[in-house]
């Protein structure tokens, strides 16, 4: 079985500085994990994914993050916010080499960003 | 190209009724999930369809649910009775990979509230 934990539900930010979301999963066998994002009225979007190749991945609107399996962790950074950027970030994982495509989602982090 | 849509958008049901959600995915997509997001909490996988047949349902939740994608097109998921507990976000995704790492596009959701 696998489990994503998101801590933060609320995370506040100034415009310009650094976001940095956590993320940590855990699976009994090697993780595919992804960070979606949620705009108002709108659907999930995928920002990034991990999928084996690099441990730093880099998504769409600037954002990254790194997989590290010492720490069981995929965090989303991004160096310097952006008013648009706030929204609800969703940390998923998903197992490979099961045939299971189910994602096994976090409870979201709400990202609010300040003036 | 159009995405994934859902309708209603938002219903409002006593206790007891059925209500009938829809998705619609994006053309050619053969993979459609359906998930459910509870009173702000994470985002639960109720099932997976490949073109009409059901690949995994091991998140519906019990036999009020009943998914269907007649002809591996648009799919409904009927809910009867609808109980107070059912209440949330219903969102619908697709996707045409054949890998376990693919790309979901997912619609807007649907708001349902049981009264």
């Amino acid at each position: 079985a696998q489990s994503v934990t998101q801590l933060g539900s609320h995370v506040s930010v100034s415009e310009g500085a650094l976001v940095l979301l956590r993320c940590n999963y855990s699976s009994s066998v090697p993780p595919y994990l992804f960070w979606y994002v949620q705009y108002p009225n709108q659907g999930l979007q995928l920002l990034l994914k991990y999928t084996s190749a690099a441990t730093l991945v880099k998504g769409i609107n600037g954002f990254e993050a790194e997989f590290k399996k010492s720490e069981t962790s995929f965090h989303l950074t991004k160096p310097s916010a952006h008013m648009s950027d706030a929204a609800e970030y969703f940390c998923a994982v998903s197992l490979m080499d099961t045939g299971r495509r189910a994602l096994t989602f976090g409870s979201g982090t709400r990202l609010q960003v300040q003036p | 190209e159009a995405g994934v849509t859902q309708f209603p958008s938002h219903s409002v049901i006593e206790k007891g009724q059925t209500v009938t959600l829809r998705c619609d995915p994006i053309s050619g997509h053969d993979n459609l999930y359906w998930y459910r997001r509870v009173m702000g909490k994470e985002i639960k996988f109720l099932l997976h369809f490949v073109k009409e047949s059901k690949q995994d349902e091991s998140g519906m939740p019990n036999n009020r649910f009943l998914a269907e994608r007649t002809g591996g097109t648009y799919s409904t998921l009927k809910v009867q009775p609808a109980e107070l507990e059912d209440s949330g976000v219903y969102f619908c995704a697709s996707s045409s990979d054949r890998v376990t790492n693919e790309k979901l596009f997912f619609g807007s959701g649907t708001q349902l509230s049981v009264l």
